[in-house]
């Protein structure tokens, strides 16, 4: 079956570094790809997706490409403030019918920014 | 526009009784998602409900069970409740290929 496979956690770095959240994904098909993020006692929220090989996702100066060549999609952004501390989550959609295919996460990655 | 609403919050309930969890779908959406995530874990496709039918399903057992009513609405049923079952409940609500979470509802199980 579908499975995404994320870096453990906790990353923890320094405001204004370099993130990169490792993500890679198992399934038949050609799923769509998302990265949620969960800030505390919080539900989720989709921060960026990609439909289709080689298309890349932004938002809020994070960004992933969808890499079909080696099944990745790794979340990456230049420079991290202390609000982006909180799990984010790589998913997949399994390109079933209806109106939106159920998601298959990964098991989260904490991300803590210190001053 | 109001977003995806879930009730309630928090709730405590007792190995073997029953629980109904309730989620207001975005305007405009009318397919409804739930999700189990167990602390520390990803959350898991319990099943999935488009106009009022079950469109999916994972794989959690029967005395898991769900409704979607004409507004879009729906409800999460689990009977016979079990320790395992203590997780933050999630609902989202679709209209194309994007699902949008509620704040999910905390259930202990003690």
């Amino acid at each position: 079956g579908d499975s995404v496979t994320q870096m453990e956690g906790p990353v923890t770095l320094s405001e204004e570094a370099f993130l990169t959240i490792n993500c890679t994904y198992t399934a038949t098909g050609y799923p769509s790809l998302f990265w949620y993020v969960q800030y505390p006692g919080e539900g989720l929220q989709l921060l960026l997706k990609a439909t289709k090989a080689d298309d890349k996702g932004s938002n809020k100066g994070f960004e992933a490409t969808y890499r079909k060549e080696t099944t990745s999609f790794h979340l990456e952004k230049g420079s991290v403030q202390v609000s982006d501390s909180a799990v984010y989550f790589c998913a997949l959609s399994d390109g079933g019918t209806g109106t939106a295919s159920k998601l298959t996460f990964g098991t989260g990655t904490r991300l803590q920014v210190t001053l | 526009e109001t977003g995806v609403t879930q009730s309630p919050t928090h709730l405590i309930k007792t190995r073997g009784q029953q629980v109904t969890l309730r989620c207001s779908s975005q305007s405009g959406h009318n397919t409804v998602s739930w999700y189990q995530q167990a602390l520390g874990q990803g959350p898991q496709f319990i099943f999935q409900y488009y106009r009022e039918e079950e469109n999916g399903r994972g794989n959690f057992p029967p005395r898991f069970s769900g409704l979607q009513f004409p507004n879009y609405s729906s409800e999460l049923n689990v009977n016979a409740l079990e320790l395992d079952d203590s997780a933050l409940y999630l609902c989202a609500s679709s209209a194309r290929d994007e699902q949008y979470f509620g704040p999910g509802t905390r259930l202990t199980v003690t």
